[in-house]
């Protein structure tokens, strides 16, 4: 089955600073790539996303990479501000039984200190 | 989008019984998924529940211990069974939603258990 890997788990960075996750998946069939934030006691929210036929997205300070035949995909931010300050997931949706399911990374604990 | 009530927001528990999650999805969806979530780690796919068919559950986790009601497209529950401290976790339920980006996911607010 898929495997997503997250890299670093934690991520401290200065106000204004950039910061970038990375995740590599394992099935080379998974054809959807979305990053969840999620604030402390509060549900995952759905912070941009990428399909396999594209190899770049940007929602303005954020961006997502892809690169197929590396197996691998990264969230960018730029201009960080303290309100970045969350767990960052990712995720790789592999189809299976007819249907997707997402399998998630570890997780990136990101602080950002003004 | 899809606006998911879930409950109990959270709830103690004595080790050796159950406890009954309720999930509700102002829409009709497909599939619903089940997570766990233990303190500060990621989120595990515990099943899948398709309306009318038994769930699908994913390697390490078993019906018995994790039965799954899927009664109709808006509703499903999650029970965890016998339960002891290693259950403390938090529970999300998860969906779908048909149409545009058909594979983006919503999840309820989760469960917080604690087993004592």
């Amino acid at each position: 089955g898929e495997n997503v890997e997250q890299h670093p788990s934690t991520l401290s960075v200065q106000e204004g600073d950039s910061a970038v996750i990375k995740c590599t998946y394992s099935d080379s069939a998974s054809n959807y790539f979305p990053w969840y934030k999620q604030e402390l006691g509060k549900r995952p929210q759905l912070i941009i996303d990428i399909r396999s036929n594209v190899g770049e997205k940007k929602d303005q300070r954020i961006a997502v990479t892809l690169n197929k035949t590396a197996k691998h995909f990264s969230l960018h931010i730029t201009e960080t501000q303290p309100e970045d300050s969350a767990v960052y997931f990712c995720a790789a949706s592999t189809f299976s039984g007819g249907y997707n399911k997402l399998i998630f990374g570890a997780g990136t604990r990101l602080a950002v200190h003004p | 989008s899809a606006v998911i009530s879930q409950k109990p927001s959270r709830d103690i528990c004595q080790r050796g019984t159950s406890l009954t999650i309720q999930c509700q999805v102002d829409s009709q969806v497909t599939m619903m998924f089940w997570y766990r979530q233990q303190p500060g780690q990621s989120l595990t796919l515990i099943a899948t529940a398709n309306q009318g068919s038994e769930a699908t559950y994913e390697s390490g986790f078993v019906i018995d211990k994790f039965p799954i009601s899927r009664p109709n497209l808006t509703f499903s529950t999650l029970t965890v069974s016998n339960m002891s401290p290693e259950d403390s976790s938090i529970y999300l339920c998860s969906v779908t939603v048909p149409g545009g980006k058909n594979t983006e996911a919503f999840f309820g607010q989760g469960t917080r258990l604690t087993v004592v």
